[in-house]
């Protein structure tokens, strides 16, 4: 069980938004850490997506995009294309644990 | 900035595995370095890190009294090191440089371990 908890899989169609959400709690996303996206393909290393909760390491689209409220945050894709098909991870630090924590991972695919 | 992971690792239970993580492209001492796990068809998992230029490290609670992280910053080089495995402890495991808002910038491309009777 993850400490930052996000749906196991999102789908959508080439060209349409999708949302995954990251849903944690008061002692990390609601102690106002940033929240923090990777993008991994199969067999390779996860790569940086979105920093301190909202911002796109250079090279990153604009077509993704973050925001965090409360205790929880999200990653939105707009546009969808088939290279989007990836696993996405979100990441915090868990103040209670002294942790850095991950979400479970969700798997996007793109009908 | 690069880091360097390279081979795999065979091991039997009850055995040590050392992964090494080598870095090149930024002044090492700098950024602290952890490690993350990912068994297979599994998530990320937070192990620990370490800063190079003091040498402390801090561990998650899970690997407490069964991981080392040491680092010779005269090859730019972090090493983990996991004793007594389990087939649990098959996983790829990746280095990665953090930066001062908490993320990870750069990945090393993992280092296989297996373990196995």
């Amino acid at each position: 069980q993850s400490v930052l908890a996000q749906p196991p899989s999102v789908s959508g169609a080439p060209g349409q938004r999708v949302t995954i959400s990251c849903t944690g709690g008061s002692s990390n996303i609601g102690a106002g850490h940033n929240v923090h996206w990777y993008q991994q393909f199969p067999g390779t290393a996860p790569q940086p997506l979105i920093y301190r909760s909202a911002y796109r390491p250079s090279g990153v689209p604009e077509r993704f995009s973050a925001s965090k409220s409360g205790t929880s945050a999200s990653l939105a894709i707009t546009g969808l294309q088939a290279d989007d098909e990836a696993t996405y991870y979100c990441q915090s630090f868990d103040t209670s644990l002294s942790a850095w924590v991950f979400g479970g991972g969700t798997k996007l695919t793109v009908l | 900035v690069q880091l360097l992971q390279s081979g795999a690792e065979e091991k039997k239970p009850g055995a040590s595995v050392k992964v090494s993580c080598k870095a090149s492209g930024y002044v090492f001492t700098v950024h602290h370095i952890h490690w993350v796990r990912q068994a297979p068809g599994k998530g990320l998992e937070w192990m620990g890190w370490i800063n190079p230029n003091r040498g402390d490290t801090n561990s998650a609670l899970n690997f407490r009294g069964r991981v080392t992280m040491t680092s010779d910053t005269s090859i730019n080089t972090a090493y983990l090191e996991l004793s007594e495995l389990t087939s649990a402890d098959t996983a790829v495991y990746y280095c990665a440089r953090a930066t001062d808002d908490g993320d990870f910038d750069s990945w090393g491309q993992g280092f296989p371990v297996t373990v196995s009777s």
